[in-house]
């Protein structure tokens, strides 16, 4: 166990729907990061959070946004979805805010199916 | 255009002999890499980096090897487990926080 919390573990909805997935840091943990992982391209990093604040962002459509609270836990929206966005979405956190030398502990993931 | 990928889709081992997991990179241009490790149903594990100013670096019976000249990164396993069955994954992170996974390779440990 990671120590890191995603919700829900599964999803199903419908093309052109809007979801929204959340994940729950370690403790002590300020940086958030989402990455997509689907059978045709692999694990993309989309964004990265560090205390509340946008650091990073990586391949992140415009239909998907994210935040992080006050409380440090973050939410995925995706919006207008597509059936090429089912994926499994992986939350990490890490202790600081850059990606040098700063271990990322994953998440379980949260399997998202658009039908 | 640049990628991070892997020259063995799938690789399997005898219990106890060692492994080694490879990966081409064609961007130089990077701050470090980082190999994960992925069992069925989880999440990502962080298994090492390593500074792209280095070439070798060694962890616990896990050593990463770069070699800059031709862009090559690999992965040892020493006495490889049936606990270590699942697929790896090499990252590059560049300076812009640019982070992108090669598709990964399926380690299989035959006891």
């Amino acid at each position: 166990d990671s120590g890191v919390t995603q919700t829900p573990k599964h999803l199903i909805t419908a093309t052109g729907q809007r979801v929204t997935l959340r994940c729950s840091p370690r403790s002590g943990d300020l940086s958030v990061y989402w990455y997509q992982q689907s059978l045709d391209q692999g694990l993309q990093f989309l964004i990265q959070y560090y205390n509340g604040e946008e650091r990073a962002k990586g391949n992140i459509l415009e239909r998907f946004s994210a935040q992080q609270f006050p409380d440090l836990h973050s939410e995925l929206n995706l919006s207008s979805l597509e059936l090429g966005d089912s994926a499994l979405y992986f939350c990490a956190s890490s202790r600081k805010g850059d990606l040098s030398y700063n271990e990322q502990f994953f998440g379980p993931g949260t399997r998202l199916t658009v039908l | 255009g640049e990628s991070v990928g892997l020259h063995l889709p799938t690789l399997s081992v005898q219990e106890g002999d060692n492994s080694i997991i490879n990966c081409a990179y064609s961007n130089s241009a990077s701050d470090y890499f980082i190999w994960y490790k992925q069992e069925s149903g989880k999440g990502p594990q962080f298994i090492i980096d390593i500074r792209s100013n280095m070439d070798k670096r060694q962890g616990q019976r896990v050593t990463v090897l770069l070699n800059k000249t031709v862009k090559h990164l690999s992965l040892q396993i020493a006495a490889t487990q049936p606990g270590d069955s699942a697929v790896y994954f090499c990252a590059e992170v560049k300076r812009a926080h640019d982070m992108r996974f090669g598709a990964g390779t399926r380690l299989t440990v035959k006891p």
